[in-house]
């Protein structure tokens, strides 16, 4: 089925630890974006994408690094896991550079990483 | 600063207990406002897209609208499996390529 798939869907790190994150669309969607979730607040842009080898920060990028080699692919890096990263990140895509208008974002099923 | 305020927190409802959740936002220059569902476990699904003040759109028992300082989710007559979070977004003119999102109510619909 046509959509955005992540993995793993759990993880649990050690402080210190690194890690990536994978996210993978096969809707030849040029925009892909990572947002963590986090008890009452709300989602919120970590790092974006609008088309291979063209990366930008959102509003919490620090900790985090991303690629985007392929259209399809766009991992997400910690470096150095820490218990502040703790959440739920989720990998989002669209047609165009930002939400589409008749269907927003697609988003995955989501990451849940604890960091110990 | 974009900021979306959304309320209550979290709603109960009988079967066929029409109700409304609220997002009031501050944007700068509002080039669309989302909602969205999401299940325990899932990721956000895309409801609807409102434009500018006035419009409205429905799907099955739910309602969007949208004035300049807010938009309400109206749930008609609503059945358990409308339980979910309901978050609501907005895409401002000047950031066109991300979403400010609320924190999201939680409905829950009892039989």
């Amino acid at each position: 089925n046509a959509g955005v798939t992540q993995t793993p869907k759990f993880q649990v790190l050690k402080t210190g630890q690194s890690m990536t994150l994978q996210c993978a669309q096969d809707m030849n969607h040029e925009y892909m974006s990572w947002y963590r979730q986090d008890p009452g607040m709300g989602l919120r842009l970590i790092h974006y994408s609008v088309g291979a080898g063209i990366t930008d920060q959102g509003e919490v990028p620090n900790g985090y690094n991303v690629s985007r080699s392929t259209t399809e692919d766009f991992p997400l890096r910690l470096l150095s896991a820490a218990p502040s990263q703790t959440s739920v990140y989720f990998c989002a895509s669209s047609y165009s550079w930002g939400p589409s208008k008749s269907r927003g974002y697609t988003f995955g099923s989501g990451t849940r990483l604890t960091v110990v | 600063e974009d900021q979306v305020t959304q309320s209550p927190e979290a709603l109960r409802l009988q079967e066929g207990e029409s109700s409304s959740l609220n997002c009031s936002y501050t944007v700068s220059g509002l080039r669309g406002l989302f909602w969205y569902r999401q299940d325990p476990g899932k990721g956000p699904e895309f409801l609807f897209t409102l434009y500018s003040a006035g419009e409205e759109k429905e799907k099955e028992r739910l309602k969007a609208t949208l004035t300049k300082k807010e938009s309400f989710l109206h749930i008609t007559a609503p059945k358990p499996e409308d339980s979910a979070t309901y978050l609501c977004a907005v895409q401002a003119s000047g950031s066109a390529r991300q979403l400010t999102f609320g924190s999201g109510t939680q409905l829950t619909v009892l039989p």
